[in-house]
């Protein structure tokens, strides 16, 4: 089974405060994606990574960074939480970024941040 | 400007009920997802579609690529199956996301 994970499930945090968003899944994709996800807006991209140290802005990435390292590892960087950021962090996988049934798309449990 | 539109928001049903979520989209698009979504947040995929129609036990997914449109059935409706639904459609190299409808099922 495809694992994607993500380093907690609940997170609550002040404002001002660096925040790191872990996710680590375990076969071997290409393509890992940070969502977040809030009532009435669905999920929106915030950043993608396509190979190791490579990245892309998403459609939100203002306030956020991310790194990646390894290549099972993908982490978003708040640099300086603030309340608007309060949100559904979902975290995803996948190996191309063709349409076809090979490149489904894994994604984590989610962290729910909370930024106070 | 959303992409992608789904309807209903929210659905009530009782048990037993034949249940139709229905999506719009408006981009060209490589594959139509039916995302599950239960609480607590994990998201799980049920289908990937690019034409006509699958089925998985009680799921039934159909896909009109001419009308832009899917729709995803539920037959016999159970209280498990209280979730969101999320409709995805693959485009170019990204996802682009329904709001979502949240179904609950009642026994």
């Amino acid at each position: 089974d495809v694992k994607v994970t993500q380093s907690s499930r609940y997170l609550v945090k002040r404002t001002g405060e660096k925040v790191f968003l872990e996710c680590v899944q375990d076969m071997d994709h290409e393509n890992m994606f940070w969502y977040r996800q809030d009532p009435g807006l669905g999920l929106r991209l915030i950043y993608f990574s396509y190979d190791v140290k490579m990245k892309e802005k998403g459609d939100i990435p203002e306030g956020y960074s991310v790194s990646r390292e390894k290549k099972e590892r993908f982490s978003l960087i708040l640099e300086s939480a603030s309340t608007n950021q309060t949100s559904m962090y979902l975290c995803a996988s996948r190996q191309g970024l063709a349409g076809g049934p090979q490149n489904e798309q894994f994604f984590g449990p989610g962290t729910r941040l909370t930024v106070l | 400007k959303n992409e992608v539109e789904q309807s209903p928001q929210n659905l009530t049903a009782q048990e037993g009920e034949f249940i139709t979520i229905n999506c719009s989209y408006s981009v060209g698009i490589s594959a139509l997802h039916w995302l599950q979504q239960h609480p607590g947040g994990g998201i799980v995929s049920l289908f990937m579609l690019s034409s006509g129609k699958k089925k998985h036990g009680r799921l039934i997914a159909t896909i009109n690529i001419q009308e832009k449109h899917s729709s995803l059935h539920i037959t016999a409706s159970h209280p498990r199956d209280s979730a969101v639904y999320i409709c995805a459609v693959w485009s170019g190299n990204q996802f682009y996301f329904g709001t979502g409808t949240s179904l609950t099922v009642i026994p």
